[in-house]
């Protein structure tokens, strides 16, 4: 099955820096990225998306990157502001027909701060 | 995501007991899923299903058991064979094969279990 490792565990950062997170997976049928943040206690939420007709997305401060060859994609937040501090999930999936269709395999999850 | 709702919010039970968490949506999704989230970590699925009547084992379905009688409900029990049940548990629900955002899962709030 798929396996999604995400790094870095936590990532502490200042306000107006930039903060990157990098999610590596296994299955090269897998063909939608979710990323998805979560509040302390809270539901995770969907931020961004991207598919693998597509290398780069973007919206507003947040961006996300597809390297299909190198079974990697990152998320990108520029000028970070202390209300983005959460825990942030990448996740993989596969289309119909595929093993992991419907299903998503998260990454471990980032902690990140953002210092005011 | 204000479509899909668990309840309760907490759960507290005892060793030994089968306790089952509610989880709900009226967003005419098709496919629905359980998650258990430890602290520190990702999301793991325990069981998800595509369509009513229908249901799979995710990767840590032992201890567990689901129904999905109707498509709006998919009810999680958590029998006594879970060793560690204590977690944070959260239900999702996804459109299905067609529509545009057909990969995208909708979160519910989540329901927290302790066992005493």
């Amino acid at each position: 099955g798929e396996n999604v490792e995400q790094h870095p565990s936590t990532l502490s950062v200042q306000e107006g820096d930039s903060a990157v997170i990098k999610c590596t997976y296994s299955d090269s049928a897998s063909n939608y990225f979710p990323w998805y943040k979560q509040e302390l206690g809270k539901r995770p939420q969907l931020i961004i998306d991207i598919r693998s007709n597509v290398g780069e997305k973007k919206d507003q401060r947040i961006a996300v990157t597809l390297n299909k060859t190198a079974k990697h994609f990152s998320l990108h937040i520029t000028e970070t502001q202390p209300e983005d501090s959460a825990v942030y999930f990448c996740a993989a999936s596969g289309d119909a027909g595929g093993t992991s269709y419907g299903k998503l395999t998260f990454g471990q999850g980032t902690i990140l701060t953002v210092h005011p | 995501d204000g479509g899909i709702t668990q309840s309760p919010k907490y759960l507290f039970r005892k060793e030994g007991q089968n306790v089952t968490l509610s989880c709900e949506q009226n967003l005419n999704h098709d496919a629905m899923y359980w998650y258990r989230q430890d602290p520190g970590q990702g999301l793991r699925l325990i069981y998800y299903s595509q369509i009513v009547n229908d249901f799979q084992k995710g990767d840590i379905a032992e201890g567990y058991s689901v129904s999905r009688e109707k498509k709006e409900s998919f009810p999680l029990t958590v029998t006594s064979a879970q060793k560690n049940p204590t977690a944070f548990y959260l239900c999702a629900s996804r459109m299905g094969a067609s529509g545009r955002s057909y990969n995208e899962q909708f979160f519910g709030p989540g329901t927290r279990l302790t066992v005493l």
